[in-house]
C-alpha cells in the first residue's frame, strides 16, 4: 500500500544510454513533482504536472521528457545519458496545486559511468 | 531568483533544544517548509507556515516572520533517530513552486 512508489531503486548504465524512470501514486492526488537530488544532496524541482498537463518545467536539458498518462503516473525519460546525470531523482505528489504538503516517493539513484 | 540560507551542519545533544535557522529573499511569497531527511530516504514534510508566529506539532515547532524573510525550526528533548538532514523550502508564485535549501545535518550526539 505504498502511497507513491518508484521503480527502478538503482539505475546502473553508460553514459550515452536512454533510460526511464517510473513513478506511481495510489493517493488520489492531482499533482506530481520529479526532483533531481545532487551529490551535495540539494533538491531540486526538475517538472510538476496537475492533472497530467505540464506546470513547472525548470530549465531542464530537453533530453529529459517527462510523461504522464493519467494522473495517478509521472514517468521519466532521458535519452543520451551524461556523468552529470548522476543523482537521486525523487517523485513526489500532492493533492493539488494549492496543497502544501508533498508526499515523496523513495527515490531512484541513477548512476552514469 | 530566490535565495535560501540554512547551516550547513549542527550537533547538539541528547534530551537538548536545537535551533535550525532559515532565511530567505524571494518574490510572490506563499509559504515555508520544512521536511526531514533521513541519510538514503526521502524527504518527510514536518510543517508549512504560511502566517506570522510558531506553529508546534509535539516536539517540533516552526517560526515564520515574513518581513523578516527568516524562519526556524526548533527541536526540544533530542532523540538520537532525529539525526537527520532538515530541508527548508519556499513555496512561491502562482504556480506554488518549492524551492529547497540546500539543507542542515543535524547531529545528536549522547
Amino acid at each position: 500500500d505504498t502511497a507513491v512508489s518508484q521503480t527502478p531503486k538503482y539505475l546502473v548504465t553508460q553514459m550515452g544510454n536512454d533510460k526511464s524512470i517510473k513513478c506511481e501514486q495510489n493517493l488520489g492526488h492531482d499533482t506530481m513533482y520529479w526532483y533531481k537530488q545532487d551529490s551535495k544532496k540539494f533538491l531540486k524541482i526538475m517538472f510538476s504536472y496537475n492533472n497530467k498537463e505540464l506546470i513547472i518545467n525548470e530549465t531542464v536539458p530537453n533530453r529529459f521528457s517527462p510523461k504522464s498518462p493519467d494522473k495517478a503516473h509521472l514517468n521519466l525519460h532521458i535519452n543520451s545519458l551524461e556523468l552529470g546525470d548522476s543523482a537521486v531523482y525523487f517523485c513526489a505528489s500532492s493533492q493539488s496545486m494549492a496543497s502544501p504538503e508533498q508526499f515523496f516517493g523513495p527515490g531512484t539513484r541513477l548512476t552514469v559511468l | 531568483g530566490q535565495n535560501i540560507d540554512q547551516p550547513t551542519e549542527m550537533t547538539a545533544t541528547e534530551g537538548a533544544i536545537v535551533q535550525i535557522n532559515c532565511t530567505y529573499q524571494t518574490s510572490g511569497f506563499n509559504g515555508l517548509f520544512w521536511y526531514q531527511q533521513h541519510a538514503g530516504e526521502a524527504p518527510t514534510f514536518l510543517s508549512y507556515n504560511v502566517l506570522d508566529g510558531l506553529e508546534e506539532k509535539g516536539r517540533f515547532s516552526s517560526f515564520l516572520s515574513r518581513s523578516k524573510g527568516y524562519s526556524y525550526l526548533l527541536l526540544k528533548e533530542l532523540q538520537m533517530k532525529d539525526s537527520a538532514s532538515y530541508l527548508c523550502a519556499v513555496n512561491s508564485g502562482g504556480y506554488q513552486k518549492v524551492t529547497f535549501g540546500t539543507g542542515t545535518k543535524l547531529q545528536v550526539i549522547p
